[in-house]
């Protein structure tokens, strides 16, 4: 079982649409949680962090983070074709070595 | 917002040159790193750094060997290049007091011949 999974995708969502990322970690001691975009033949540009259970909302992104069930999720509303993109869950260790663990991308394609 | 930069951008080698790929930052984060990452696939990281004069191997294995002499410098070095390092390598730091968000440097596409 990898440390980070991710549902490789692709995952396909009309213009307008909601779009349902979705990452799940195995170290329950878990403590900080990010979410990268990164266009194809560019660097991860981080979208959002979270630390506490529940939402937060930044704009048309919304993290959720559930620590009992080791999952976090990324909503994208009123999706554009600017968002296709492949999205980065990424997990700090609860070893406190600061190395984040990345699963491995879900490619999101926005269709006009 | 990140400050952090890498040269160059792009290089094409030749095999059993040896390169120097720089990354540095003005942010003053004492931890850095360096990942691999082929095209379409996942990131993988190679070192990384907790401050001055501290190196670790990162989860993969790497030819390649970096140096910490000053905090916002950590140039990555092959003194032989092979093919098989064609790939992109990104530079990343990070803060602690920031909860350990990392930024991302724009990366260098390193091609072999």
């Amino acid at each position: 079982q990898k440390e980070v999974e991710q549902n490789s995708g692709p995952l396909s969502v009309p213009e307008g649409a909601i779009a349902s990322l979705n990452c799940t970690y195995s170290d329950r001691g878990s403590q900080s949680f990010f979410w990268y975009r990164q266009y194809s033949g560019k660097s991860p540009e981080l979208i959002m962090s979270i630390y506490s259970n529940g939402d937060k909302e930044d704009g048309r992104f919304t993290a959720q983070l559930n620590k009992a069930s080791q999952y976090v999720s990324l909503l994208i509303r009123d999706s554009q074709p600017s968002d296709s993109a492949t999205y980065l869950c990424a997990v700090v260790g609860s070893g406190n070595t600061g190395k984040l663990i990345f699963g491995q991308g879900t490619t999101l394609q926005v269709k006009p | 917002e990140a400050d952090i930069y890498q040269t160059p951008r792009y290089l094409v080698i030749g095999t059993g040159k040896k390169i120097t790929l720089e990354c540095s930052q003005t942010m003053g984060h004492d931890k850095m790193y360096w990942y691999q990452q082929d095209p379409g696939m996942e990131l993988h990281l190679i070192h990384y750094s907790y401050g001055v004069n501290s190196t670790e191997k990162g989860d993969l294995s790497s030819e390649s060997t970096v140096s910490r002499i000053r905090t916002e410098h950590f140039p990555l070095t092959l003194e032989s290049a092979r093919p098989s390092h064609t790939s992109q390598y990104l530079c990343a730091s990070s803060d602690p007091r920031g909860l350990e968000t990392q930024y991302f440097g724009p990366g260098t596409r390193l091609l072999v011949l």
